[in-house]
């Protein structure tokens, strides 16, 4: 079956560490986004990518990065620089932009500061 | 400014009756898409119904309906017959014609009494 595979379900972090949360789809979707969702609060846009090797940061990228090397897989990682990572993460893909365009969303992943 | 507002933050429902989560957008672009989406308490976004601002009728799935009302630009879930499985969190959102992404709402949090 064709999905979005977000891994791991739960991460934890150590202060000053740099993380890296895995994103993978076999939709053929050719745009993938990264979300953050704090504790009942909506989602907000880290980094999204229409195109293998290329993306546009989002109204939250300070502190992650991205990479679209492959079609498939869009890691996200968050960087020491990242002062309040403790959030859901929600990788989701759309088959292409427009607005008749729904997203495929991933699982997520908790990921906790320790 | 706001382009997805959800006035209700919680709501109740007794089981087997309907309710209706509000929506409202803003937006000047003609061509946009509206969508809802559940979120259970395990994180998943779940796709429930789509409607294109060039629709005529209003979009159903199932138990699901949107009430648009394009002139108040508002696009309300009518979930008939809840059920108990169905509290969960509520996500409007919107993409637009020129939009690269989903603007998504605050959420509406559905609480389903037996």
């Amino acid at each position: 079956d064709g999905g979005i595979t977000q891994s791991p379900k739960y991460l934890f972090r150590k202060e000053g560490q740099n993380v890296t949360l895995s994103c993978e789809q076999n939709l053929n979707h050719d745009a993938m986004y990264w979300y953050r969702q704090d504790p009942g609060q909506g989602l907000r846009l880290i980094y999204y990518s229409q195109i293998v090797n290329d993306f546009q940061k989002g109204d939250i990228a300070e502190g992650y990065s991205v990479s679209r090397e492959k079609k498939e897989s869009f890691p996200l990682t968050v960087t020491s620089a990242q002062k309040n990572p403790t959030a859901f993460y929600l990788c989701a893909s759309s088959i292409r932009t427009g607005p008749n365009y729904g997203y495929t969303f991933g699982s997520g992943t908790r990921l906790t500061v320790v | 400014a706001q382009k997805i507002t959800q006035t209700q933050p919680g709501m109740f429902v007794q089981e087997k009756e309907a309710v209706t989560l509000d929506c409202t957008y803003d937006t000047s672009d003609p061509s946009y898409g509206l969508f809802w989406y559940k979120q259970p308490s395990s994180g998943e976004m779940i796709f429930l119904i789509y409607q294109g601002s060039y629709d005529q009728q209003n979009a159903t799935e199932g138990r699901y309906s949107l009430n648009f009302q394009k002139a108040r630009k508002s696009a309300n879930l009518v979930i008939s017959a809840s059920q108990l499985g169905d509290s969960a969190m509520y996500f409007c959102a919107m993409r637009e014609g020129n939009g690269q992404n989903f603007v998504f709402g605050p959420g509406t949090r559905l609480s389903v009494l037996p």
